[in-house]
């Protein structure tokens, strides 16, 4: 079975900080996605990488930033962290550009920025 | 922007009761997946459709493609309460690098 992991499932941030969200894939997939979740609002695109040291802009990149060294794992930082960005992250995985682009989901991370 | 509504956005059910969600878009897609998310936790696939008119069981759900793979239905079968989540769907499209997600919808199975 793909298991993609994140680094935390609960995060408390205060106003201002820097901010690391940590994904690891372990089935050697290309793709990797990071998105937030919001009540009313649905799943939305941050970033994502087709490749190693790869990114690309989603929805809403603004305000984040986006790290892939490695091809299993694919970090999203929060420059300086704000209260707008309290939200539920997913991480995702699929494994290429073609085909079906089925997508196999971390557990979350719900972050609150005070 | 290709867009994916779902409805309807929240659904309420007495166990064994029959329900349909749908997934409604002026787009094409090359696919189109449905997941399962549980409070807490992240997305879990269920099924791709692929092929227009396409149906798919699994178990007590029911997933078609439309004949024109602009659109797709759920249908659940005597709900469960282990139903209850937030039933997503998703188009991919060939030209497109990331997938269209639909805002969800929200169902509740009541023993």
């Amino acid at each position: 079975d793909v298991k993609v992991t994140q680094s935390s499932r609960y995060l408390v941030k205060r106003t201002g900080e820097k901010v690391f969200l940590e994904c690891v894939q372990d089935m050697d997939h290309e793709n990797m996605f990071w998105y937030r979740q919001d009540p009313g609002l649905g799943l939305r695109l941050i970033y994502f990488s087709y490749d190693v040291k790869m990114k690309e802009k989603g929805d809403i990149p603004e305000g984040y930033s986006v790290s892939r060294e490695k091809k299993e794992r694919f970090s999203l930082i929060l420059e300086s962290a704000s209260t707008n960005q309290t939200s539920m992250y997913l991480c995702a995985s699929s494994l290429s550009r073609t085909g079906l682009r089925e997508q196999f989901f971390g557990p979350g991370t719900r972050l609150t920025v005070l | 922007t290709q867009l994916l509504e779902q409805s309807p956005q929240f659904l309420s059910i007495q166990e064994g009761e029959n329900l349909t969600v749908y997934c409604n878009s002026s787009s094409v897609f090359s696919s189109l997946q449905w997941y399962r998310q549980e409070p807490g936790e992240g997305p879990v696939l269920l099924v791709t459709v692929v092929t227009g008119g396409e149906v798919k069981k699994l178990k007590r759900l029911t997933f078609q493609f439309g004949d024109a793979r602009k659109d797709s239905s759920l249908h659940i079968t005597a709900a469960q309460p282990g139903d209850t989540g937030l039933y997503l769907c998703a188009g991919v499209s060939t030209n497109a690098g990331k997938s269209t997600f639909g805002d969800g919808t929200t169902l509740t199975v009541k023993p």
